[in-house]
């Protein structure tokens, strides 16, 4: 059964690199890992998403290892409006069912 | 462009009344999902569609049925709501399949529920 990891929540100060970490025990060989934003009242929304190694957009990295085992949201530099709760998605190997992480609690401090 | 949209914002039930959850999104796409989100458990997957006319389960879908009788909107129904199913309640819709290249999902800004 696919199941998945996230620290529950992370404290940071503006200006700071924040890394997330999301694993992920049994993912489908062929699918992406995909991050999503969520602020308090509103849906989540789409950071990046990744297959292997690295990607890099204008707001985030995503590094997943060769074993594809996990998965690393990096926000360089975050700000006050980065404060959110961040999850990851995937499909597991056996059920193909979507599972998302039970996500990350980021507040970041002035 | 709206997006996703989903009506109500809103809800309060009492135990055993049914009621339907619409959603609706003007991107043309093929996939559309329901979720719930509970404190403290993320989203889980109720049910989806992988185009008009067609739907599937997903991880917590007693209780619940759905219809996507148009491209363009997805059904959430409650045929006897229980105080189990106090959640928030958010629909997306995809492109192509979750997981693949590109294939974001768009949320909608979801329908608090509650059954008393």
């Amino acid at each position: 059964l696919a199941k998945t990891t996230q620290p529950i929540s992370m404290d940071s100060y503006e200006g700071q690199e924040v890394n997330i970490t999301c694993s992920h025990n049994n993912i489908a060989t062929n699918d992406y890992i995909t991050w999503y934003q969520q602020f308090p009242s509103q849906g989540p929304r789409f950071i990046i998403q990744g297959y292997k190694t690295k990607v890099t957009n204008e707001v985030a990295s995503l590094f997943i290892p060769a074993d594809r085992k996990s998965s690393t949201l990096s926000l360089p530099r975050v700000s006050l409006s980065d404060t959110a709760v961040y999850y990851c998605l995937f499909r597991g190997d056996s059920s193909y069912k979507l599972i998302f992480g039970s996500g990350t609690r980021l507040l970041v401090r002035p | 462009n709206a997006g996703v949209t989903q009506t109500p914002k809103f809800r309060v039930l009492k135990t055993g009344q049914s009621m339907t959850l619409l959603c609706a999104q003007d991107m043309n796409h093929e996939y559309m999902y329901w979720y719930r989100q509970d404190p403290g458990m993320g989203l889980r997957l109720i049910h989806y569609s992988v185009g008009e006319g067609t739907t599937a389960k997903g991880e917590v879908p007693d209780g619940y049925n759905v219809s996507r009788l148009k491209k363009q909107n997805f059904l959430l129904g409650l045929e006897s709501a229980a105080p189990s199913q106090t959640s928030v309640y958010f629909c997306a819709s995809s492109y192509g399949r979750t997981g693949g290249d590109y294939n974001e999902q768009f949320f909608g800004p979801g329908t608090r529920l509650t059954v008393l």
